[in-house]
């Protein structure tokens, strides 16, 4: 089954503990991406990748870092999470020549 | 920059109602726009999209047409059911892999 998995679904920690939240897709993409939602905002890009070893920052990058070392994966990093990171976080993949994303199931973080 | 402005909700109408969902953006370039749905409890699922101007996307009854000339792509469907209730997102995506999305509209559908 085509899909884009996500782990964890669920995190609660605290400030400053690091963490990844792993994402990955079976589809042969291209194209990666990771975005935050939070209500009144709609979905906001955070980074994306292009290619392995390609990455280029969205509109809210801050506090976040990405690698992209595997077609297939794609992880979020949060070095030293803060509260104002508590969110929900999708990933998505795309072909490249078609643009349409296929999203993860989301991972809810909440940081305190 | 880039941006991406929905009518704000919630909407809710009956069964077998006509639906629009305004989307308008700004935008350098030509991008692609999108209708994505998100469902309760789910990820975002493509509906239907449009990559150059006067395209139509349509999908499962819904249809979007892009508008240069308006800077639009208006989400509509002429008969709604219960089970379209959900978050509708309009987006753009140019630029690389750039994307914007809306904020999202809620449509409850009352049977």
């Amino acid at each position: 089954e085509a899909q884009v998995t996500q782990n964890p679904r669920y995190l609660i920690t605290v400030t400053g503990k690091k963490l990844t939240v792993t994402c990955s897709q079976n589809m042969n993409h291209e194209y990666m991406s990771w975005y935050r939602q939070d209500p009144g905002l709609g979905l906001r890009q955070i980074y994306y990748s292009m290619n392995v070893e390609v990455t280029d920052k969205g509109d809210v990058p801050e506090g976040y870092k990405v690698s992209r070392k595997e077609k297939r994966n794609f992880p979020l990093i949060l070095e030293s999470p803060s509260p104002n990171q508590t969110s929900l976080y999708f990933c998505a993949s795309s072909l490249a020549e078609t643009y349409e994303q296929y999203f993860g199931p989301g991972t809810r973080l909440t940081v305190t | 920059g880039n941006s991406v402005t929905q009518m704000e909700g919630p909407v809710t109408l009956s069964e077998e109602a006509f639906l629009t969902i305004n989307c308008t953006y700004t935008a350098t370039g030509y991008p692609s726009l999108f209708w994505y749905v998100q469902y309760p409890g789910e990820g975002l699922q493509l509906l239907l999209k449009a990559t150059k101007a006067d395209d139509k996307g349509s999908n499962k009854g819904f249809e979007a047409t892009y508008r240069k000339e308006t800077t639009s792509f208006h989400l509509e469907k002429g008969s709604v059911q219960v089970s379209d209730s959900a978050v509708y997102f309009c987006a753009l995506t140019g630029g690389g892999f750039k994307t914007i999305f809306g904020a999202g509209t809620r449509l409850f559908v009352k049977a």
